[in-house]
């Protein structure tokens, strides 16, 4: 049972635009979310995260987008870089289940000159 | 300061071996968490340890079991392997400080059953 869905598989966008990755998730329970970024052989990299008392966070080039009635949420990177292009992960969890991440399957970002 | 560590960065083993899998979290972390990611898939998690307890679990059969030492390092254990346990395996290591669930992953160990 997929809790969080991310339906991209993959997103290509020029330097300099704009990134925006969606995730969607179905366990209205789910309290805390957090997007995450992957290169080739290494671990997922913390990037940045929300709660569900916000609406919104940003750190840098980075924000996130939370929408619970629509259990939705959004990263936008702006502008995007090429240092940017790798696999992003949402993640979510519940207050009942402290440190047990639900991670969506991924979006590959590639990001062009 | 390190962060989190795992051994062998590579794995093969044939079905119906044993497998097991070592993590050293960052320094400070006294909580891990293990994390299964197939290819094309985000990672599923496993279980996770706190206090030498597995304090949660996901949806993996007994076939999985951990371990987790007083100095907070862990172990992953594997029996009777499948063609379908072949994965990325990923420990993540937290705090209980902080109130948040920012964990931190490694590298992970490729383990490949033939």
């Amino acid at each position: 049972d997929q809790q969080v869905k991310q339906n991209s598989p993959s997103l290509s966008v020029q330097e300099g635009r704009i990134s925006i990755l969606n995730c969607d998730y179905t366990n209205s329970m789910f309290d805390y979310f957090l997007w995450y970024k992957k290169y080739p052989a290494e671990g997922p990299t913390f990037l940045i995260s929300i709660s569900s008392i916000k609406d919104k966070n940003e750190d840098g080039r980075f924000t996130v987008f939370l929408n619970k009635s629509a259990k939705h949420l959004s990263l936008h990177i702006v502008p995007s870089q090429p240092g940017d292009s790798a696999v992003y992960f949402c993640a979510a969890s519940a207050p009942d289940s402290w440190g047990k991440l639900q991670f969506g399957a991924g979006t590959q970002v590639v990001v062009t000159p | 300061d390190a962060g989190v560590t795992q051994s062998p960065t590579h794995l093969i083993k044939t079905r119906g071996q044993q497998v097991t899998l070592r993590c050293s979290p960052k320094s400070g972390h006294d909580t891990v968490s293990w994390y299964q990611q197939a290819l094309g898939q985000g990672p599923q998690f496993i279980f996770q340890y706190y206090e030498e307890e597995e304090r949660q679990r996901g949806n993996f059969p007994d076939r999985f079991s951990g371990h987790q030492f007083p100095n907070y390092s862990s172990e992953l254990n594997v029996n009777a392997l499948l063609l379908g346990d072949s994965a990325l395996y990923l420990c993540a290591s937290s705090g209980t400080s902080g109130g948040t669930n920012e964990q931190f992953f490694g590298p992970g160990t490729r383990l490949t059953v033939l």
